[in-house]
């Protein structure tokens, strides 16, 4: 079965404190990995795709890579703003299947 | 675009009630997502629609859950009756493709309360 993990569940950090969210995964063949981040009261909102170990994506303060195994999201002396929560998720290589997501890692950045 | 539109934003009923969400996709989108999100279960993938039929329903959890799509702009999904379980945030999503490296887009739920 199609499994997609995230840890930690929440993480608290200060102004400027780099750290590393991990998303693990489990499926019969990877067509793409995503990256969402969802503020409250919102829906997720789309912010990478990663096709193959070895690639990286970034945005501002974010850095997304892949290994054949794991996605990680690295976020760079963050700010205040980056608070919220970051889903991943994952969409295989059979035909007709949609996209399959994780819990989710909410993240606080106190100044 | 004004974006994925749901209705409504917040929904409480009674036990046994029907409820009924409401769903306009981004124009030109092919496809069209149901998803439930809670605490203990995360997002779950309900539903989904390409050109307005449905594809995949393996995740409507009960035969008292129900979706429609009756042309490219407007979805429902329905409860019937409803139960406290059924307490969640329901997400309405689209995409131009199933596999797109844009991944979709979200309208920014109901959140529905059964008491």
């Amino acid at each position: 079965e199609d499994q997609v993990t995230q840890s930690p569940e929440a993480l608290r950090l200060q102004e400027g404190e780099s750290s590393s969210l991990n998303c693990s995964y489990t499926v019969s063949g990877l067509r793409g990995l995503f990256w969402y981040r969802q503020d409250p009261g919102k829906g997720p909102e789309f912010l990478f795709t990663l096709y193959s170990a070895g690639e990286e994506k970034e945005k501002e303060r974010l850095k997304a890579t892949l290994t054949k195994k794991e996605s990680f999201l690295h976020i760079t002396a963050p700010k205040p703003e980056d608070s919220a929560t970051y889903l991943c998720a994952v969409q295989a290589v059979q035909a007709g299947t949609a996209l399959i997501f994780g819990k989710g890692t909410t993240l606080s950045v106190s100044s | 675009d004004a974006g994925v539109i749901q209705s409504p934003r917040h929904e409480v009923t009674e036990m046994g009630q029907e409820v009924t969400l409401r769903c306009k996709p981004i124009s030109g989108h092919d496809y069209l997502f149901w998803y439930r999100q809670t605490m203990m279960r995360g997002l779950e993938l309900l539903i989904y629609f390409n050109n307005n039929v449905p594809i995949d329903d393996s995740g409507m959890p009960e035969d008292r859950f129900s979706a429609k799509m009756p042309n490219a702009s407007f979805s429902t999904l329905k409860i019937q009756p409803s139960e406290p379980r059924d307490s969640a945030v329901y997400f309405c999503a689209s995409s131009l493709a199933l596999r797109g490296g844009y991944g979709y887009t979200f309208g920014s739920g109901t959140r529905l309360t059964v008491v």
